[in-house]
């Protein structure tokens, strides 16, 4: 149990498009939900944490309005991140929090390579 | 601010070899220390925490200790198997925030 999956697995764009990555908590409820950025050899960076119904709380040095996170559903987040540009490549990870259990837990997506041209 | 420092890897061994990963901390207060373990192709999952000072979390043969007088939290394991081979990342939530802080991440490869 306690599954998460993220949609595409990789993904390839062009500068200046939109890319859009699916976040899915696939056997529980999360009513918040995390990104990550991370980069070669570094570790996972805190972008912004989503819950359910209401605004996403950035971390400060993220843009809101270049990495837009939609928490529409208690199973669903994603990060859209608009007008790509090739600094924006990088490995996206997002995870979810169950809305019942143990604050400590967060369970982990595979992430989404994405590539901008 | 919080943060964790890892040992950079790879780490190559092996099999039936002992392993250390070596991790330190700075935080404020008193915070929940955690390890993860990232397989290939495979998201983040929780390998063992603890909580407070001198805990000792363990699992799957993994090992390792809060310690708080020199703030650290290696992860040690006995006998490292080829399926072991994975990313291994540090990590800590509480003091100033309550987020989870990543090390950069570790990289063991396990050789029959």
């Amino acid at each position: 149990g306690a599954v998460v999956s993220q949609h595409p697995s990789w993904v390839i764009c062009k500068s200046g498009t939109s890319v859009k990555i699916e976040c899915r908590s696939l056997d529980f409820q999360a009513t918040t939900m995390f990104w990550y950025r991370q980069f070669p050899k570094q570790s996972l960076m805190l972008m912004a944490t989503s819950n359910e119904g209401s605004k996403a709380t950035y971390e400060q040095g993220v843009e809101k309005d270049k990495f837009l996170i939609n928490h529409a559903s208690l199973t669903l987040s994603t990060l859209t991140v608009t007008s790509a540009h090739p600094e924006d490549s990088s490995f996206y990870i997002c995870s979810a929090r169950p809305s019942r259990g143990s604050t400590y837990e967060q369970y982990f997506g595979p992430g989404t390579r994405l590539t901008v041209t | 601010g919080d943060s964790v420092t890892q040992m950079e890897g790879p780490v190559t061994l092996s099999e039936e070899a002992f392993l250390t990963i070596n991790c330190t901390y700075t935080a404020t207060g008193y915070p929940s220390l955690f390890w993860y373990v990232q397989y290939p192709g495979e998201g983040l999952q929780l390998l063992l925490k603890a909580t407070k000072a001198d805990d000792k979390g363990s699992n799957k043969g993994f090992e390792a200790t809060y310690r708080k007088e020199t703030t650290s939290f290696h992860l040690e394991k006995g006998s490292v198997q080829v399926s072991d081979s994975a990313v291994y990342f540090c990590a800590l939530r509480g003091g100033a925030t309550n987020k989870l802080i990543f090390g950069t991440g570790t990289l063991l490869a396990v050789q029959p």
